[in-house]
């Protein structure tokens, strides 16, 4: 079955600690994103990839950071200096040939730092 | 800038009610709109979209329509049931230039189905 795998579902650290989510698609998607979900807000745009090796910063991009080595991946690293990095993250990738438009999304990597 | 607006939430319902979630957006240009359906835990699934004015999305029951004249595409569902609680999401997307596919989304509304 194709789709976006993100794991772990949940993941605790300490503060002061980096810690990486995974992302993975097998939909031969081009472009790649990440959000984050606070509580009783939408979701906001940390960083996009719409190819191989470039990414670009979305809205939030402060104190995270991304790569982009193979088409299928697409790694988050929340650094320390995310002032506020508890939060649900979401995955999504998209077709980049202009047909459409929908995203499709992963179920998510629930973070919580103390 | 781009913005959607979503009324407020949460909404509860008793199973079998009509639903109405209200979704007005202002964008530059001429946008694709969605609807996407988070259930608890889980990531955003595609519910329904429209491309163009006057287009309307439909799926498992609901529908909403792309009203250009009034920025509006509002979620409609005739007769709710409590498999569809939830919380739902409107969004927005610019083709090309420099939105990146981005998608612009609404604050959510939390649909509670009562039986």
């Amino acid at each position: 079955d194709g789709g976006i795998t993100q794991s772990p579902k949940y993941l605790f650290r300490k503060e002061g600690q980096n810690v990486t989510l995974s992302c993975e698609q097998n939909l031969n998607h081009d472009a790649m994103y990440w959000y984050r979900q606070d509580p009783g807000q939408g979701l906001r745009l940390i960083y996009y990839s719409q190819i191989v090796n470039d990414f670009q910063k979305g809205d939030i991009a402060e104190g995270y950071s991304v790569s982009r080595e193979k088409k299928e991946s697409f790694p988050l690293t929340v650094t320390s200096a995310q002032k506020n990095p508890t939060a649900f993250y979401l995955c999504a990738s998209r077709m980049q040939d202009g047909s459409s438009y929908e995203q499709y999304f992963g179920p998510g990597t629930r973070l919580t730092v103390t | 800038g781009n913005s959607v607006t979503q009324m407020e939430g949460p909404v509860t319902l008793s199973e079998e009610a009509f639903l109405t979630i209200n979704c007005t957006y202002t964008a530059t240009g001429y946008p694709s709109l969605f609807w996407y359906v988070q259930y608890p835990g889980e990531g955003l699934q595609l519910l329904l979209k429209a491309t163009k004015a006057d287009d309307k999305g439909s799926n498992k029951g609901f529908e909403a329509t792309y009203r250009k004249e009034t920025t509006s595409f509002h979620l409609e569902k005739g007769s709710v049931q409590v498999s569809d609680s939830a919380v739902y999401f409107c969004a927005l997307t610019l083709a090309g230039g420099t939105s990146y596919g981005k998608l612009t989304f609404g604050q959510g509304t939390i649909l509670t189905v009562h039986p």
